[in-house]
């Protein structure tokens, strides 16, 4: 079973707020993703990391920042958060071995910026 | 045009019926396909992976692969209560290194006693 955790769970925070949205996976996995899912619609990639220091943009252009210093844990950053950003974060991994394998998720964090 | 499509549903079935779910996908270069299942507020759950036309089943469901058609589906038999979800599609392509993801728009699935 996968393990993996997000926190927080839910947050509704202020306009111009920074928000940090934290991932961390136990299994040693060297890829690492962020999704960002609105209800009815499709995961959209919007972060994703090879590994330790590796961090790149996905297809789903996006103003957060992420991070990846540890293998384990990768945080995403909005500076400046916007009513805009309102939507459901999902981060997931996968074993980095191997290109093929499936993505493991946690269970979210579901933003609501006033 | 997505290069991925998932029956929209909503999709409301009786308790013990066969369920089918499924999705067509344009990429010749996809070669790995799952189905994740999503219940409400929680991340979404691998059900099943295969990357091979043909079936291949688990307890009571079945996923199917046809990539002549470029379609695949999934079937729940003796469907319960518990399998109200939402259910997606995701389909690879084994060139990307980073092992991008192509999501369907996914099926909510309702099953009633």
């Amino acid at each position: 079973e996968a393990d993996i955790y997000q926190t927080p769970r839910y947050l509704v925070i202020g306009t111009g707020k920074k928000i940090t949205l934290e991932c961390s996976q136990t299994m040693g996995h060297d890829k690492m993703y962020w999704y960002q899912q609105d209800p009815g619609m499709e995961l959209h990639l919007i972060h994703y990391s090879y590994g330790v220091n590796s961090t790149e943009k996905g297809d789903l252009s996006s103003e957060s920042t992420v991070s990846r210093i540890r293998t384990e844990h990768f945080p995403l950053t909005l500076e400046s958060a916007r009513p805009s950003h309102t939507s459901q974060y999902l981060c997931a991994s996968s074993d980095g071995r191997f290109s093929n394998q499936p993505q493991h998720f946690g269970d979210g964090t579901r933003l609501s910026i006033l | 045009q997505k290069e991925v499509e998932q029956d929209p549903g909503p999709l409301s079935v009786p308790e013990g019926a066969i369920v089918s779910l499924n999705c067509t996908y344009s990429n010749s270069a996809f070669q790995y396909f799952m189905w994740y299942r999503q219940y409400s507020r929680k991340g979404p759950e691998l059900l099943m992976y295969t990357y091979s036309s043909g079936n291949k089943e688990d307890g009571r469901f079945t996923a199917q692969v046809d990539k002549s058609s470029k379609y695949i589906s999934l079937f729940i038999r003796d469907s319960q209560p518990s399998d109200s979800a939402t259910y997606l599609c995701a389909i690879g392509s084994g060139g990307t290194s980073y092992g991008k993801l192509t999501f369907g728009q996914g099926t909510i699935l309702t099953v009633h006693p």
